[in-house]
């Protein structure tokens, strides 16, 4: 089934230590994000990548980083997790960087992650 | 700066009609959102309005009016199943996505 992975699902760390979390699509997608949930307030976007070999900063990119190694992957790391961190996490992908048309977002089913 | 305003929270009875409001205030337009996340889900497309009026599709429709930067989404016929947050987004001048903080919608029998 086409679709965004994400992995883990939940994850519970101490504060401190470096966690990444895996994203990989399946639908040639040009265009991957990661954003972050908490109660009370919309996505907003840690970073993005346009295109494989470039990646972007969003609203929220500090203690975050990511790569675009190829198509399919985008990673999100945590360098120093703390307890600010704790959120699920959902990372998305598009057909489109810009232009005309809806650049509709394909979510992956999010990965929980407490920092104590 | 950039805002979008929705309600935090409403109540509907099965098989009546519910209207969720959006406005919102950016830097440009694009278009304009709506999608739908069932609790501990991911969120999931539902329509997209770029020019001012109605667009229908099936029981959801969803409106525009750019010049009053304001959006609704009205379900009808409402299933217990459409319980749900419904997240309104707008894209703005650089193409990235501004996010509402959600509508919690609880159907009741």
């Amino acid at each position: 089934i086409a679709g965004i992975t994400q992995a883990p699902t939940s994850q519970i760390l101490a504060a401190g230590r470096r966690m990444t979390l895996r994203c990989t699509q399946d639908m040639r997608h040009n265009a991957m994000y990661w954003y972050r949930q908490d109660l009370g307030l919309g996505l907003r976007l840690i970073h993005y990548s346009n295109t494989a070999g470039t990646t972007g900063k969003g609203e929220v990119p500090d203690g975050y980083s990511v790569s675009r190694a190829n198509t399919d992957d985008f990673p999100l790391t945590l360098a120093s997790a703390v307890p600010s961190q704790t959120s699920v996490y959902f990372c998305a992908s598009s057909e489109r960087t810009g232009g005309s048309g809806a650049n509709v977002l394909t979510f992956g089913a999010g990965s929980r992650l407490t920092v104590l | 700066g950039q805002n979008i305003d929705q309600p935090t929270e409403m109540t509907a009875t099965e098989g009546a009609i519910v209207q969720i409001n959006c406005t919102y205030q950016t830097s440009g337009f694009n278009g304009l959102f709506w999608y739908q996340q069932h609790a501990g889900e991911a969120p999931t497309f539902l329509s997209y309005n770029v020019l001012d009026g109605l667009e229908e599709k099936g029981r959801f429709s969803s409106f525009l009016s750019r010049s009053k930067g304001y959006s609704y989404l009205l379900l009808k016929e409402l299933q217990m199943k459409d319980s749900a947050s419904y997240l309104c987004a707008v894209e703005d001048s650089n193409y990235q996505l501004i996010w509402g903080a959600g509508t919690k919608l609880i159907i009741k029998p």
